[in-house]
């Protein structure tokens, strides 16, 4: 079996400010993990994926996570916020065979 | 639009109406999905199809009934459903079964 827990349900940073969202996984298998962004009224987008390459996974808009395998984690990162950057963010993961487990989201806000 | 389009955008029925969502993707990808999203719940996965064959039922009721006629187009046709039913449906495609998901915009649908 698999799950995903994302440790905080909201964040908030101030602009400029560096973003921090946790995610800690379960999985039998070797694991794919992925962060989606989703803005309100809109659908997932893909921000960057891990498929046993590189630990750390670089992703668009300057966001990036690093895959922790002792730790379990998958902690998504961005040096400095974006008024843009507010949204909802889902840790994924997936089964050997392509089924994907959602986190129950994180919602980022950004204040000036 | 290009990617994957959901159409209608929003919809409103009443318990006996009898509609249906229309999920296109534009990205030669071989499976599809249907998820549904609920406020304060984690994404649910619905149906899934690879090669316009029906892989996988997530228990869903018998009122939602998914139909893929080709690799390109998904439908879901709802009849006599319920005001719980009300949520934001996603649409999916991938390259196959194994790769990450692109996502629509999403259907917002409201039971009355």
């Amino acid at each position: 079996a698999q799950s995903v827990t994302q440790l905080d349900s909201h964040v908030s940073v101030s602009e400029g400010t560096p973003v921090l969202l946790r995610c800690n996984y379960s999985s039998s298998y070797s694991p794919s993990l992925f962060w989606y962004v989703q803005h309100p009224n809109k659908g997932l987008q893909l921000l960057l994926k891990y498929t046993s390459a590189a630990t750390l996974v670089k992703g668009i808009n300057g966001f990036e996570a690093e895959f922790k395998k002792s730790e379990t984690s998958f902690h998504l990162t961005k040096p400095s916020a974006h008024m843009s950057d507010a949204a909802e963010y889902f840790c994924v993961v997936s089964t050997s065979y392509g089924k994907l487990t959602f986190g129950q989201g994180t919602i980022l806000t950004v204040h000036p | 639009e290009t990617g994957v389009t959901q159409t209608p955008r929003h919809l409103v029925m009443g318990m006996t109406n009898k509609k249906s969502l229309k999920c296109e993707q534009h990205l030669g990808h071989n499976a599809m999905y249907w998820y549904k999203q609920s406020a304060k719940k984690p994404l649910e996965l619905m149906f899934v199809y690879s090669l316009e064959e029906r892989v996988e039922n997530n228990s869903v009721p018998s009122r939602f009934s998914p139909e893929c006629p080709n690799s390109s187009h998904l439908f879901l046709h709802l009849h006599t459903l319920q005001p719980e039913d009300s949520a934001l449906y996603l649409c999916a495609s991938s390259g196959s079964s194994y790769n990450e998901q692109f996502f629509g915009p999403g259907t917002r649908l409201t039971v009355l």
